[in-house]
């Protein structure tokens, strides 16, 4: 079955610091991988994608993420971390099942940026 | 421009009643979500529209929930005899095409709280 996890519940890192916000996934095939993050009473924005090319994915806001293939991850990252990165983090990767963009999400991480 | 809207923000409602919740797609956009979020969980497929039609409509719980989109634009979910166990935060996302490349872009959310 397809599926993405996220090993921690919560992350927690001082301002400046920098953080890492792990993702494993399981899907047959290349797969499509994507970061939103989720501010308290708000929809989840878009953070970067992965589909092909280049392991190093850059996106908004100063994240990045490492595709690892052998190691079926899909790290988020952030060289030095801001108070105002605390939110809720979802890792997605596309149903390879369907020919559209069906994402199956990941349970969320929080992560919490100490001052 | 103007991003994914969803009205009402907040909908309260008692058990066995009937609601709807709208979503206000990116203009122009083809694609159509709807996911379902419990507390402290991930975003859970719904039903998907390519234009007017519910391409796939697998996620939907059972025959009390149903959504349309008549004009390919604007969409409505409807959940007839609500029960508590409704009770979540209902997203919609839009994207451009269906590529299996695209971006969902997410609006704030419904908060559905079935008393």
């Amino acid at each position: 079955a397809q599926s993405v996890a996220q090993p921690e519940d919560q992350v927690k890192v001082a301002e400046g610091n920098p953080l890492t916000v792990k993702c494993t996934y399981s899907v047959s095939g290349n797969p499509y991988l994507f970061w939103y993050v989720q501010y308290p009473n708000r929809g989840l924005q878009f953070l970067l994608k992965y589909i092909t090319g280049d392991n190093l994915v850059k996106g908004s806001y100063g994240f990045e993420a490492e595709f690892n293939k052998s190691q079926t991850s899909f790290h988020l990252k952030k060289p030095s971390a801001l108070v105002s990165d605390s939110a809720l983090y979802f890792c997605a990767v596309r149903d390879m099942k369907t020919s559209y963009d069906k994402v199956i999400f990941g349970p969320g991480t929080s992560l919490s940026v100490i001052p | 421009g103007a991003g994914v809207s969803q009205t009402p923000s907040n909908k309260v409602t008692e058990k066995g009643k009937y609601v709807e919740l709208r979503c206000d797609p990116i203009s122009g956009h083809t694609a159509l979500y709807w996911y379902r979020q419990s507390l402290g969980q991930g975003p859970e497929f719904l039903i998907y529209f390519q234009g007017t039609g519910a391409a796939d409509d697998s996620g939907l719980p059972n025959d009390r929930f149903f959504a349309v989109r008549p004009e390919g634009s604007v969409s409505t979910l409807k959940i007839q005899r609500t029960e508590r166990g409704d009770s979540a935060v209902y997203l919609c996302a839009s994207s451009p095409g269906y590529s299996g490349q695209e971006t969902q872009y997410f609006g704030p959310g419904t908060r559905l709280l079935v008393l």
